[in-house]
């Protein structure tokens, strides 16, 4: 069975800083590997998807992720943040198989401070 | 396009009572897959509806149950409401495998 785990409950940074969310999935077969963003009383927003190919994967909002098929990670990376970058921050995995079935992480939540 | 729209935004209800909550996909997007989020337990995956037929159940009980129209707009209802279904239920179409994008979700609160 698959699953996701986000390492960091809550992250704080200040503005424009860097910051790392940390992702690790446990699959026996390969996956697609997703990132959402869920800012207050909303959806779920698509950051960035691995689906094969090149390693590093660039996404919306200057964010980017990596993904690391021999430490089973999917870490996700911004050189510099902003106060609107909080928000809470979920790490999916999918099947290529099994449809659209998205199997979250615990979320992260990325407080930004001033 | 318009987004993914889920109706209602918010509901209250009482144990016992069942609810009915409703999903309009992206316009040309035949998926629909329904998630369940709760403090306690997260992100967890409901099931998913392609062309009017269940395609993929997560581990909930019977108690949940969904369908899907002819124009893809998909309902999912709740019988029998426990305090634990108190949570936002948020819908997601999709085109192909590749991407879900997600509605704004309908909150429960089971009173």
């Amino acid at each position: 069975a698959q699953s996701v785990t986000q390492l960091d409950s809550q992250v704080p940074v200040f503005e424009e800083a860097p910051v790392e969310l940390r992702c690790n999935y446990s699959s026996s077969v390969s996956v697609y590997l997703f990132w959402y963003v869920q800012y207050p009383n909303q959806g779920l927003q698509l950051l960035l998807k691995y689906l094969s190919g090149s390693t590093l994967v660039k996404g919306i909002n200057g964010f980017e992720a990596e993904f690391n098929k021999s430490q089973t990670s999917f870490h996700l990376r911004k050189p510099s943040v902003h106060i609107s970058d909080t928000a809470e921050y979920f790490c999916a995995v999918s099947d290529p198989g099994g449809y659209n079935k998205l199997i979250f992480g615990a979320g992260t939540r990325l407080a930004v401070h001033p | 396009k318009a987004g993914v729209t889920q109706t209602p935004r918010y509901l209250i209800k009482t144990r016992g009572q069942q609810v009915t909550l409703s999903c309009s996909p992206i316009s040309g997007h035949r998926s629909v897959s329904w998630y369940q989020q709760t403090p306690g337990q997260g992100l967890q995956f409901l099931f998913e509806y392609f062309s009017e037929t269940q395609r993929n159940k997560g581990n909930f009980p019977g108690r949940f149950s969904g369908r899907q129209f002819s124009n893809s707009r998909s309902e999912m209802n709740v019988s029998t409401l426990e305090l634990g279904d108190s949570a936002l239920y948020l819908c997601a179409s999709s085109f192909d495998y590749n991407e879900q994008f997600f509605g704004p979700g309908t909150r429960l609160t089971v009173l």
